[in-house]
């Protein structure tokens, strides 16, 4: 069974730092292309980042230059490391395995929550 | 950025009745289209994509329709499982863009 789990989730101060896991089973994950999504507290959906199976690499602006997506092949394993974290990054926070004709989300994992306050 | 607006934000619908919510973009996104669910503290669920083709396990009263800006999810008999926020999203342009959520509520 395909199964995606996020970990890492924090209260971190403004200006501080995070790395985000996702751990796949169940599916090679460097087959395939993944996503992060965020959604704020009492918000709608935001795409944060992308990375293809190929290596290719996408930001959402408001994170470009402070987020940093990766991949660990050898774990199964997409990472998403926060730098210069603000209030506004404060969300629950998915990844996603896009489906196979589009970059649309097509299985999510449940989140964790990154709350970003002093 | 193309910019995705949904309407209306709430929706009052009675059980056993039709839902049609809409969902139009600031520019022609061709038939890259998605339909999200979410339930209160879950995860969203992927609907439809494509427009109009129905993600594996997804009921067939959903439906999509639509092309180029204006898109519709139509819920044909709203069951008490089907109360929940639906999201659109475009895939045809980088940033990927999700629409501001329909409520579905119960009337």
């Amino acid at each position: 069974e395909m199964q995606l789990v996020e970990s890492g989730g924090a209260l971190v101060q403004p200006g501080g730092s995070l790395r985000l896991s996702c751990a796949a089973s169940g599916f090679t994950l460097p087959n395939y292309n993944m996503i992060w999504v965020r959604q704020g507290p009492g918000k709608g959906l935001e795409w944060v980042s992308y990375i293809s199976s190929g290596g290719t690499i996408y930001y959402a602006d408001s994170v470009k230059g402070r987020f940093t997506i990766s991949r660990d092949d050898a774990k199964n394993s997409v990472s998403l490391q926060m730098n210069s974290l603000r209030a506004e990054d404060t969300a629950v926070y998915y990844c996603a395995r896009t489906g196979a004709s589009g970059s649309y989300p097509r299985y999510w994992g449940q989140g964790t929550l990154v709350t970003v306050s002093s | 950025e193309i910019v995705m607006t949904q309407s209306p934000a709430t929706l009052s619908v009675s059980p056993g009745e039709r839902a049609t919510l809409s969902c139009r973009a600031s520019q022609s996104v061709g038939t890259y289209l998605a339909w999200f669910q979410q339930k209160p503290d879950r995860a969203p669920r992927l609907l439809i994509y494509g427009v109009s083709l129905t993600s594996t396990g997804v009921p067939a009263r959903f439906s999509g329709s639509g092309s180029g800006t204006e898109f519709t999810l139509t819920i044909s008999s709203l069951q008490s499982e089907d109360f929940a926020v639906y999201y659109c999203q475009q895939y045809d342009k980088w940033p990927l863009t999700f629409g501001g959520g329909t409520r579905v509520e119960i009337k």
